[in-house]
């Protein structure tokens, strides 16, 4: 049962705590995408690559956050130091390609105090 | 302008009837569309996508896309309460992305 695996489900952390988010995509994926969910802003998207290389990380505040692929089977998302602002869910997607179908994971429940 | 805009809702129809959700977006070349359903506290998952004008359907969804309006609908037809969810728009836009609307909440009611 191929699917998009997030760890973990649920982080509670305090302001200025670095947070590390990893995602296992579908196996033979190419794309993997990283977005942030919350009521205010609806699902954005923070970053994505292919091919383990990063294609756009526009959408992510540079001075904090980073997201790397050290593998093709292990994407992370870090924030350091992290803010209460940063409360939302995190979804890691994997796919084919950036226009093509993206399979979500469960997400990352992330409360910052 | 948002790049890709929803119906705010929430949205509630009857159980057996017609719900019809609706997405406008804003980049001209833009070529693929998604719909996406994301149940309470869930992850988004495809319900359909649709690259040509027109209609497509699988069984109770039909999308609707007009390209020269900028204009692509969900429709459900027979609703039923498990159709009760947030529907998110995704458009591919610049830069080979897709950006997601808002979404809208549907409520089906027995």
């Amino acid at each position: 049962d191929a699917r998009v695996t997030q760890t973990p489900r649920h982080k509670v952390t305090e302001m200025g705590q670095e947070v590390t988010m990893r995602c296992q995509p579908i196996l033979g994926h190419n794309t993997v995408f990283w977005y942030r969910q919350t009521m205010m802003q609806g699902l954005e998207l923070l970053a994505y690559f292919r091919n383990r290389a990063p294609l756009d990380d526009s959408g992510m505040p540079k001075d904090r956050f980073s997201a790397e692929m050290p593998d093709a089977t292990l994407a992370t998302l870090k924030i350091q130091p992290s803010e209460p602002r940063d409360s939302a869910v995190y979804f890691c997607a994997s796919g084919l390609g950036p226009i093509n179908e993206q399979f979500f994971g469960p997400g990352t429940r992330l409360t910052v105090l | 302008q948002k790049e890709v805009e929803q119906n705010s809702g929430p949205l509630s129809v009857p159980e057996g009837a017609i719900a019809s959700l609706n997405c406008t977006y804003s980049d001209r070349g833009s070529q693929s569309f998604f719909w996406y359903r994301q149940y309470s506290g869930k992850s988004p998952e495809l319900i359909m996508f649709i690259y040509s004008n027109g209609d497509k359907e699988d069984g109770r969804f039909t999308a609707q896309l007009n390209k020269a309006s900028q204009y692509v609908s969900l429709l459900i037809r027979d609703s039923q309460p498990s159709d009760s969810a947030t529907y998110l728009c995704a458009v591919e836009t610049s830069g080979s992305r897709l950006t997601f609307g808002e979404g809208t909440q549907l409520t089906v009611n027995p």
